[in-house]
C-alpha cells in the first residue's frame, strides 16, 4: 500500500537548537517528493521539490534531502517564526494528479 | 496577485442540505484539486482535474461531486452533506510541468 509517514508528530525546540524532521514513503517508483509548510488556519505553502536520491535543496534555515526511502527536513538554528506544521507529499503516478500527504510534523520553536 | 480563492470561508449547515464550495484561480493553471484535512488524518485528496472537463477521483471521493467547465473554476458540491463531512477543505492548483501547488485559504465546514 502506498504510504507516507512523518515523524515526529510534534517537536519542540529552543531557538537556535537544530534538528531534523523525517518523511518516509512506500510508493512504487518515486516520482518526486514535496515539502510544504502550513501555518495555523492557512493553506499549505510550497517549500521544495526533490526528484532523485541524493538531491538537496535549501531555503534560509531549511535544507531538504532525499534518499531512496525517506526525506529529511533539516532546520538549522531555528527561530520562533519557523514554528508551523511541515508536510511532505508524494505523487502516485505521472499520468494523474494523485498525491499522498503525510500527517505532518508540528514544530514549535521557543525563544 | 496570483491566488486561489475559496468561498465561503466558513459554513455551518444541516444534514442533507445541498451546498457548493467555490474555488477559483487566476494563474491559468491546468491542474486543480480538492482536499480535506482532518486531525490525525492529514490532507486527503477528494477529486482532481487535469483540465477542463477532465476530472478524476482522489482518495476520498464518496459524497462529493466536482465539475470543471471553465479553466479557472473548480467547485466542490456536496449533494447531501452528512456530519462526517465536517472538515477543513482546501482547493489547490498548479501549472502543467510544475509540481508546486498553490493552496487556497480553506473552507471550514460544519454539518450538524
Amino acid at each position: 500500500e502506498d504510504q507516507v509517514t512523518q515523524s515526529p508528530e510534534a517537536l519542540r525546540l529552543q531557538e537556535g537548537e537544530s534538528s531534523s524532521l523525517n518523511c518516509s514513503y512506500t510508493v512504487s517508483g518515486l516520482r518526486g517528493l514535496f515539502w510544504y509548510r502550513q501555518d495555523p488556519g492557512k493553506g499549505p505553502e510550497f517549500l521544495f521539490t526533490l526528484y532523485s536520491a541524493g538531491e538537496e535543496k535549501e531555503k534560509e534555515r531549511l535544507k531538504a534531502t532525499l534518499t531512496k526511502k525517506e526525506s529529511f527536513l533539516h532546520i538549522t538554528a531555528p527561530k520562533p517564526e519557523d514554528s508551523a506544521t511541515y508536510l511532505c507529499a508524494v505523487p502516485l503516478s505521472y499520468n494523474t494528479d494523485k498525491l499522498i500527504f503525510g500527517t505532518g510534523t508540528r514544530l514549535q520553536v521557543f525563544p | 496577485e496570483a491566488q486561489v480563492t475559496q468561498n465561503p470561508r466558513y459554513l455551518i449547515t444541516v444534514t442533507g442540505k445541498k451546498l457548493t464550495v467555490t474555488c477559483s484561480q487566476n494563474m491559468n493553471h491546468e491542474y486543480m484539486s480538492w482536499y480535506r484535512q482532518d486531525p490525525g488524518l492529514g490532507l486527503r485528496q477528494i477529486y482532481y482535474s487535469m483540465n477542463v472537463e477532465v476530472t478524476d477521483k482522489g482518495d476520498v471521493p464518496e459524497g462529493y461531486k466536482v465539475s470543471r467547465k471553465e479553466k479557472r473554476n473548480f467547485p466542490l458540491i456536496l449533494e447531501s452533506p452528512s456530519p462526517n463531512q465536517t472538515s477543513l477543505y482546501f482547493c489547490a492548483s498548479r501549472r502543467e510541468g510544475s509540481y508546486e501547488q498553490f493552496f487556497g485559504p480553506g473552507t471550514r465546514l460544519t454539518v450538524l
